[in-house]
């Protein structure tokens, strides 16, 4: 079956680097989302990767994929208090299609 | 531009009642789907439409259903509400055309639900 398995929370402090780590168990993923839920909203898209790429870079973010391990990890470079949020991992097999979402990471950031 | 809306923002019902919830996609996407937000939890898939059909459906039971309608809309309909239905429905987009690709779902900000 399907599972995605974040760990529960992460604090930092502002400028250094943040790590969100997920992993999945479906080795039919072919797309696997990070997105991002402040307080009271909806989900944000942040960045997305297929299941051929190794990793993708998008200005402070970067996404590395390890198919061998399913594993799925999000940098965020010099992190910013605006980056508090609730960071979900999700997967899915085809494009446009259902999303399955591990439980979240609540990204703390000290000033 | 707008991106994907909801409404209401936030109701509230008693055990037994029906609720109907409403979602606007982005404007040239044809795809929605729905999802069930529990406090504290990731999102779980409700149902998708695409063209009007239903394309895919979670793990829910008979009393929730939904539609897609010409203009693209959708609804979520829930009879006999359970307290356990209290959650945030959210409501995605996707598309070949108009904001995006078909590979990304942008989401609403979604109806807070409360059943009393």
């Amino acid at each position: 079956g399907e599972d995605v398995e974040q760990s529960l929370f992460l604090s930092v402090r502002e400028g250094d680097s943040s790590v969100i780590n997920c992993t999945y168990t479906d080795s039919s993923s072919t797309y696997l989302y990070w997105y991002k839920q402040e307080p009271g909203a909806g989900l944000q898209l942040l960045t997305y990767i297929f299941s051929n790429m190794d990793m993708k870079q998008d200005q402070r973010l970067t996404v590395l994929l390890n198919k061998k391990d399913k594993h799925l990890s999000l940098r965020i470079a010099d992190t910013q208090t605006g980056d508090s949020a609730i960071y979900f991992c999700a997967e899915s097999f085809n494009a446009g299609n259902m999303l399955t979402f591990g439980g979240g990471t609540r990204l703390m950031v000290k000033p | 531009d707008a991106g994907v809306t909801q409404s209401p923002t936030h109701l509230i019902k008693t055990r037994g009642q029906h609720v109907t919830l409403r979602c606007s996609p982005i404007s040239g996407h044809k795809s929605v789907s729905w999802y069930q937000q529990v406090l504290g939890q990731g999102p779980q898939f409700i149902f998708q439409y695409y063209e009007k059909e239903e394309r895919g459906r979670g793990n829910f039971p008979d009393r929730f259903s939904a539609r897609q309608f010409p203009n693209y809309s959708s609804e979520l309909n829930v009879n006999a509400l359970l307290l356990g239905d209290s959650a945030l429905y959210l409501c995605a987009s996707s598309g070949t055309s108009g904001r995006g690709s078909y590979n990304e779902q942008f989401f609403g900000p979604g109806t807070r639900l409360t059943v009393l």
